[in-house]
């Protein structure tokens, strides 16, 4: 089944722990996208890959990593997190960029005390 | 730069009624455009989208859209409401920007299907 894998579903954690979200998809796209969703704010994005190697910021980079060594796999690290990164996050991934269209993965709902 | 307005974050309907979600956007170049739906603790779907050609667009689950360049528009309509269709909404346009094509989403409405 094509499909985008996120993990964990669920996460708290306390300030200042590293944590990394993974991201996996099993379509050959090539690109994807982390976003953030908050109440009233709707989908923001932290950062895409439009391909191996190739990243760049969003419009809410502040305080997020990531990396793109292989095509499928595309993780959000927060390497001090804070409680202002508290959201439910989503990985979105679509064949190219110029197509639009994502396929999203289920999200993680994080939580940072 | 681009932007996306939905109008009204929560719609009431009734069961078998019309539904109509709104979307107008902003965009200094041909847009495309895209519907998604978003189920309690889901990621979003894509529902449905415009890139080229006609102007109205059939989705999944019975909705369309139209596009209209002159009113910048996109709303989304479905003739007969049913219980399922409960969810978010998000509309999100896709426009070149800075070298590559930028993807911005709405904040949401709400459908609420009273029985």
């Amino acid at each position: 089944e094509a499909q985008v894998t996120q993990n964990p579903r669920y996460l708290i954690t306390v300030t200042g722990k590293k944590l990394t979200v993974t991201c996996s998809q099993n379509m050959n796209h090539e690109y994807m996208s982390w976003y953030r969703q908050d109440p009233g704010l709707g989908l923001r994005q932290i950062y895409y890959s439009m391909n191996v190697e190739v990243t760049d910021k969003g419009d809410v980079p502040e305080g997020y990593k990531v990396s793109r060594k292989e095509k499928r796999n595309f993780p959000l690290i927060l390497e001090s997190p804070s409680p202002n990164q508290t959201s439910l996050y989503f990985c979105a991934s679509s064949l190219t960029e110029k197509l639009g269209g994502y396929t999203f993965g289920s999200g993680t709902r994080l939580t940072v005390v | 730069a681009q932007s996306v307005t939905q109008l009204g974050s929560h719609v009431s309907v009734s069961e078998g009624a019309l539904v109509l979600l709104r979307c107008n956007y902003s965009s200094s170049v041909p847009p495309y455009l895209f519907w998604y739906v978003q189920y309690p603790n889901q990621g979003l779907q894509l529902l449905l989208k415009y890139t080229t050609g006609a102007t109205l667009v059939k989705g999944i689950n019975g909705f369309e859209a139209e596009f209209k360049k002159s009113e910048t528009s996109f709303h989304l309509t479905k003739p007969s409401a049913h219980m399922s269709d409960a969810a978010e909404y998000f509309c999100a346009v896709s426009a070149a920007a800075g070298g590559y094509q930028k993807v911005t989403f709405g904040t949401g409405t709400k459908l609420q299907v009273i029985p």
